[in-house]
């Protein structure tokens, strides 16, 4: 089936260590972003990539890393530096020169002990 | 930069009843406008989008509005059904290009009581 895949679905950290989430597209989309979803804040965008090898920092892109080595994968990593990495994390995917519809991911879930 | 203002953050409607959810825009310059549904544990979906150069669409039951010179846009959704139960999410850009960054508003729940 086509579409993005984050993984994994839930995941428990302690303090102080970095985590990677995977997201991974089958839809040749040539633009991915990863968003950082609070109860009450909406969707913040943390880093985007239009292209391969090449990104940009979003709103909140403080304690968070990415890297583009393939077309279909974004992982995002959370740093220690993070001060509150608690959250639910969405990866989404576009076209480029199409409706300009994203499309999300299930999500990752992210808990800090 | 862009700030979108959602409201109301819950709603809850009869089944059949109809719903309204509101935004507000600060950009003058942003003209894509769309609308998500997350349902519990998944991704937002695209359900319907406007752009500045119209002021109504509609596809079956969901309706947008888009107010240019007051900076709002609303959806409408009529004869509401238990699966319409989810957050929507309003959104805000310029343009529709992949450097395109949308905007979101900060979600409204919403449930359709039997």
């Amino acid at each position: 089936d086509g579409g993005i895949t984050q993984s994994p679905k839930y995941l428990f950290r302690k303090e102080g260590q970095n985590v990677t989430l995977s997201c991974e597209q089958n839809l040749n989309h040539d633009a991915m972003y990863w968003y950082r979803q609070d109860p009450g804040q909406g969707l913040r965008l943390i880093y985007y990539s239009q292209i391969v090898n090449d990104f940009q920092k979003g709103d909140i892109a403080e304690g968070y890393s990415v890297s583009r080595e393939k077309k279909e994968s974004f992982p995002l990593t959370v740093t220690s530096a993070q001060k509150n990495p608690t959250a639910f994390y969405l990866c989404a995917g576009r076209r480029d020169r199409g409706s300009g519809e994203l499309f999300f991911g299930e999500g990752s879930r992210l808990t800090v002990l | 930069g862009e700030n979108v203002e959602q409201h109301p953050s819950t709603l809850s409607v009869q089944e059949g009843d109809s719903a309204v959810i509101k935004c507000t825009y600060s950009d003058s310059a942003s003209n894509y406008f769309p609308w998500y549904k997350q349902e519990l544990g998944k991704g937002p979906q695209l359900i319907i989008d406007i752009r500045s150069n119209v002021g109504e669409k509609k596809d079956q039951r969901i309706a947008v509005t888009l107010n240019k010179t007051a900076k709002h846009f609303s959806l409408h959704i009529t004869e509401t059904q238990p699966e319409d139960s989810a957050v929507y999410f309003c959104a805000a850009s310029l343009g529709t290009g992949t450097a395109s960054k949308l905007t979101f508003g900060t979600g409204t729940r919403l449930q359709v009581t039997l």
